[in-house]
């Protein structure tokens, strides 16, 4: 299985301000995810991001919000810019490990209060 | 485009009871991976079961039962004589065979098992 740590694992902002989250595996993986999850809410995928390559966002999402680096095939990390009071959600990243049949294993998640 | 419906928003049941999460997914696929997933208070996300569209076989793994149904699109889960631990929410999710697309999710089933 995957191991991934993440942190921070919550935190408290000042609106206006930006929070990077970061996001660590334990093995080489292609594709790394991050979610986000506001409260009460289901998963809601934000960007897929590729190792050497720009991070591909969904609708709703845009980089100037949301910059995303992939430096490796191990490390991620998740900006959250300009941040108010509709930021404050659980933020996930999530990796597929190799030959483990789309088993997704997720961080522990990152818990954004924006006040 | 595929799509995962949990109808059941919340369900609260007493200590021992039975209780089924009801999960109806869409897709064009024929083949395709389903899955349910915990979220525990603490917020991260543990895998519970990985089903093969190939096999329709239910499966049991001590008091989890799940009753994949092909012809109606269903992918129910079961506990069995529920535990106070068991309240999470609980997250079923769809994804194609071959590819990197992420997962698709439900909304999520809230179960609060009451002693």
């Amino acid at each position: 299985s995957a191991v991934i740590s993440q942190k921070p694992s919550r935190d408290i902002c000042q609106r206006g301000t930006s929070l990077t989250i970061q996001c660590q595996v334990d093995s080489q993986v292609t594709m790394m995810f991050w979610y986000r999850q506001q409260p009460g809410q289901s998963l809601t995928l934000i960007a897929t991001a590729n190792q050497g390559s720009e991070a591909t966002y969904e609708s709703g999402f845009v980089i100037d919000k949301f910059p995303i680096s992939r430096p490796n095939l191990t490390f991620s990390t998740l900006t959250v810019s300009n941040m108010s009071p509709e930021d404050s959600s659980i933020y996930l990243c999530s990796v597929e490990a190799p030959n483990r049949d789309r088993e997704a294993f997720f961080g522990q998640g990152t818990r954004l209060t924006v006040v | 485009a595929q799509k995962v419906t949990q109808a059941q928003t919340e369900i609260s049941v007493v200590e021992k009871e039975d209780v089924t999460l009801d999960c109806v997914y869409e897709t064009r696929d024929t083949t395709y991976y389903l899955f349910w997933y915990k979220q525990p208070p603490s917020g991260e996300l543990v895998f519970l079961i990985r089903r093969n569209s190939f096999d329709e076989q239910n499966e049991i793994s001590g008091r989890y039962s799940w009753n994949f149904q092909k012809s109606t699109s269903s992918f129910n889960f079961t506990i069995t004589a529920s535990q106070v631990v068991d309240s999470a929410v609980y997250f079923c999710a769809l994804s194609e065979i071959w590819g990197n697309t992420p997962l698709v999710f439900g909304k999520g089933t809230r179960l609060s098992v009451i002693a």
